[in-house]
C-alpha cells in the first residue's frame, strides 16, 4: 500500500533550466495538492488539482509555473527558466474524496528538494 | 483563511506528556482543527483532527475549547520520534481542501 510518491528526491538546475516534478498520489485518490517550503518557513499551498483539472491554482506565481494531473500518470509540476529564488523543497499531497467542509485529511510525500545553481 | 497562534518551540522531557496550545480565535462555526507534524526532512504527516468534540487515536488526543478559539495537542508519552514541528491549521472553505500551514511549533524531546 504505497504512500504518496515524488520523484526525484533532490533535483539540481542550472539558472534558465526547466524543472518537472512527479507526484503519484496514493492508490484510489483523485485529488493531488502542491505546496513549497522555503528553508525554515511553513510549506505554501500552490496549486490543488483533479484528474484533468485545475481546482485552485490561487498560490502558484503567474509566470513559469504549471501544473497539471492527467487521466493516466503522475501529477507534474513544472518550473521554467528557474532562478536561484525557485530553490525548495515542494511536496504533493492527495486525498480520496474532497471533503465537505475541511474534514478531509491529507497524505504528503517526502517532497523533492530544488537547488538552482 | 483563519489563522491560528502557536508557541515557536516547546520542550519535553522523553516519556512526560506533552500539551500544545494553539490559539484560532476567529475560527468559524464550520472550521475543522487539524493537527499534522513534519519531522526532519520529511513531509508532514497528519496526526488528528476535529471539529467540535475532543478526539483520540493512536497518535494523540485533541482536545477543543468550548467556545473553540484554541484546542490542544495531547501527547501522552513523548517520544524521541516525536520531535518535529507541529502545525495547527483551520481548514473549512467551501470547495477546498487546502490547509494553510503557519510557522508551527517546534517540539524537542530531551532524553
Amino acid at each position: 500500500n504505497a504512500g504518496v510518491m515524488q520523484n526525484p528526491r533532490h533535483l539540481v538546475r542550472r539558472r534558465g533550466q526547466e524543472a518537472r516534478l512527479r507526484c503519484s498520489p496514493m492508490k484510489g485518490h483523485s485529488h493531488v495538492y502542491w505546496y513549497r517550503q522555503l528553508p525554515e518557513e511553513g510549506l505554501k499551498f500552490m496549486v490543488y488539482l483533479q484528474k484533468e483539472n485545475i481546482i485552485d491554482e490561487s498560490g502558484m506565481p503567474k509566470e513559469r509555473f504549471s501544473a497539471e494531473f492527467p487521466k493516466e500518470g503522475p501529477s507534474i509540476l513544472r518550473i521554467q527558466q528557474v532562478v536561484r529564488g525557485d530553490s525548495a523543497a515542494y511536496f504533493c499531497a492527495s486525498s480520496l474524496l474532497q471533503g465537505s467542509g475541511g474534514g478531509e485529511k491529507l497524505f504528503f510525500g517526502s517532497g523533492t528538494q530544488l537547488s538552482v545553481l | 483563511d483563519a489563522k491560528t497562534t502557536q508557541p515557536n518551540s516547546m520542550e519535553s522531557n522523553e516519556e512526560e506528556p506533552v500539551h500544545l496550545p494553539c490559539n484560532h480565535s476567529t475560527i468559524s462555526g464550520t472550521d475543522y482543527i487539524h493537527w499534522y507534524r513534519q519531522l526532519p526532512s520529511q513531509g508532514p504527516e497528519y496526526v488528528i483532527h476535529g471539529l467540535t468534540s475532543n478526539v483520540n487515536n493512536r497518535m494523540a488526543s485533541l482536545a477543543i475549547a468550548e467556545d473553540r478559539k484554541s484546542s490542544t495537542l495531547i501527547l501522552h508519552r513523548a517520544t524521541l520520534r516525536d520531535a518535529a514541528v507541529y502545525y495547527c491549521i483551520l481548514s473549512g472553505r467551501t470547495g477546498a481542501n487546502n490547509l494553510f500551514f503557519g510557522t508551527g511549533t517546534r517540539l524537542t524531546v530531551i532524553p
